[in-house]
């Protein structure tokens, strides 16, 4: 079983602050999803990856397949961003995702 | 494109009672659709893969008696909670996933619903 470790898992930061959050996972996969989760619980998928690099706006995630490492960035931060963001990996059968716990983050205006 | 609902959003029920949710892919044909669930506080979790046409595969600690899946057709699956009780009040959301991959969708992409909140009296 994937275990898939986030940090911070609490985050509070100045608006136009760099963040970044960070995921580990201990066993090989085939995707690598970064979401978004609101407080009403609904979820929007920022990212998958299976390699390499993506960007859209100001979101940027990285995934190292070799040290099984990815991170999720965000640049001029803003009061918006704040959510829960949650970091998810399919593995190489298994269909469903595993997520970790995920990081909560808090941009001050 | 690529958008899933899900219905209903809500739902408080007197335990013992059965619930129904419904998982729809909008505008695409979702081969396989899963079904999570988030309790409090803590980390979505899968319960069960259900692929069209064949029985639902549950994850080890889901009850299949009790939480019944249907996927009939290419854009519907249901979650029957049976003989709700207190301790299944949850988040329940699912995703789907189209097989195919296509010009807007990439291979085991997976499109989250909006998820419904199960409240049990």
């Amino acid at each position: 079983k994937n275990e898939v470790e986030q940090s911070p898992q609490n985050l509070t930061a100045q608006e136009g602050e760099f963040i970044t959050i960070n995921c580990s996972y201990s066993v090989g996969i085939s995707a690598l999803h970064w979401l978004q989760q609101h407080p009403g619980g609904g979820i929007v998928s920022l990212f998958m990856l299976s390699s390499g690099k993506k960007k859209h706006g100001r979101l940027i995630a990285t995934i190292n397949i070799q040290e099984k490492h990815s991170s999720l960035h965000i640049t001029a931060s803003h009061p918006r961003d704040s959510a829960v963001y949650i970091c998810a990996v399919a593995g190489g059968g298994a269909d469903g995702l595993t997520f970790g716990k995920g990081t909560h983050l808090i941009i001050q205006p | 494109g690529a958008v899933v609902s899900q219905h209903p959003s809500w739902v408080i029920c007197k335990s013992g009672t059965s619930v129904k949710i419904e998982c729809r892919s909008l505008d695409f044909q979702a081969t396989t659709m899963f079904w999570y669930r988030q309790f409090p506080k803590q980390s979505l979790m899968l319960m069960a893969t259900s692929n069209e046409g064949s029985k639902a595969t549950y994850e080890q600690g889901v009850e299949k008696d009790k939480f019944l899946i249907n996927h009939a057709s290419l854009t519907l699956s249901t979650l029957t909670v049976t003989s709700a009780h207190p301790e299944d009040s949850s988040f329940y959301i699912c995703s789907a996933r189209d097989a195919v991959q296509g010009a807007l969708i990439a291979y085991n992409e997976q499109f989250f619903g909006p998820g419904t909140r199960l409240t049990v009296l």
